[in-house]
């Protein structure tokens, strides 16, 4: 079975300080992994994907993320945060298509990061 | 570009009443989902289509209906409103289920069911 388990629920950090939103998966197969970013009261748009071609994938607006198979971890981070970044994210591994499931997302419960000034 | 359109954004219900949401994509994608968002729950999926006239099960069908007549509309309804319903509704679609492709989602639907 697939699943993804965000460790925190909750990270506060200051403007200009660095931003680490940790993720762990499990999966019986090599993972497809996605972040997400949902702004308040906004849809969710993609932050990044990893497409196995790289560790270190990079996203949009500064973001990148590693891939690190021994730790079965996928942490989002940013050198320096900024105050429009304050959002929720999400870590979403995508079950494979084995069992009919079509490639489903599977969501992490959320980290919701707030950028003091 | 209107990508994955939703409607309404915002539902108040009474107990038992009924509703149907619309997702509209214009992006011709095959698959179509609805997922349910309700705090520290992150999203979880109510059913989902592959294919026009076709739908199933997601993780937490019960007490909704779902039907794609037609390749770019994905309704979802609610036969008898629980306030247990109350929620944040969002669409997606995907192309395909390919291992690195993305879904794309709507603006969400707020439902109050009181």
């Amino acid at each position: 079975a697939q699943s993804v388990t965000q460790l925190d629920s909750h990270v506060s950090v200051s403007e200009g300080t660095p931003v680490l939103l940790r993720c762990n998966y499990s999966s019986s197969y090599s993972p497809s992994l996605f972040w997400y970013v949902q702004h308040p009261n906004k849809g969710l748009q993609l932050l990044l994907k990893y497409t196995s071609a790289a560790t270190l994938v990079k996203g949009i607006n500064g973001f990148e993320a590693e891939f690190k198979k021994s730790e079965t971890s996928f942490h989002l981070t940013k050198p320096s945060a900024h105050m429009s970044d304050a959002a929720e994210y999400f870590c979403v591994v995508k079950m494979s298509n084995y069992g009919g499931s079509q490639g489903n997302l599977i969501f992490g419960k959320g980290t919701k990061l707030s950028v003091k000034p | 570009n209107a990508g994955v359109t939703q409607t309404p954004k915002f539902r108040v219900l009474k107990t038992g009443q009924s509703m149907t949401l619309l997702c509209a994509q214009d992006m011709n994608h095959e698959y179509m989902y609805w997922y349910r968002q309700d705090p520290g729950m992150g999203l979880r999926l109510i059913h989902y289509s592959v294919g026009e006239g076709t739908t199933a099960k997601g993780e937490v069908p019960d007490g909704y209906n779902v039907s794609r007549l037609k390749k770019q509309n994905f309704l979802l309804g609610l036969e008898s409103a629980a306030p247990s319903q109350t929620s944040v509704y969002f669409c997606a679609s995907s192309s395909q289920t390919g291992r690195y492709t993305e879904a794309f989602f709507g603006q969400g639907t707020r439902l109050t069911v009181v």
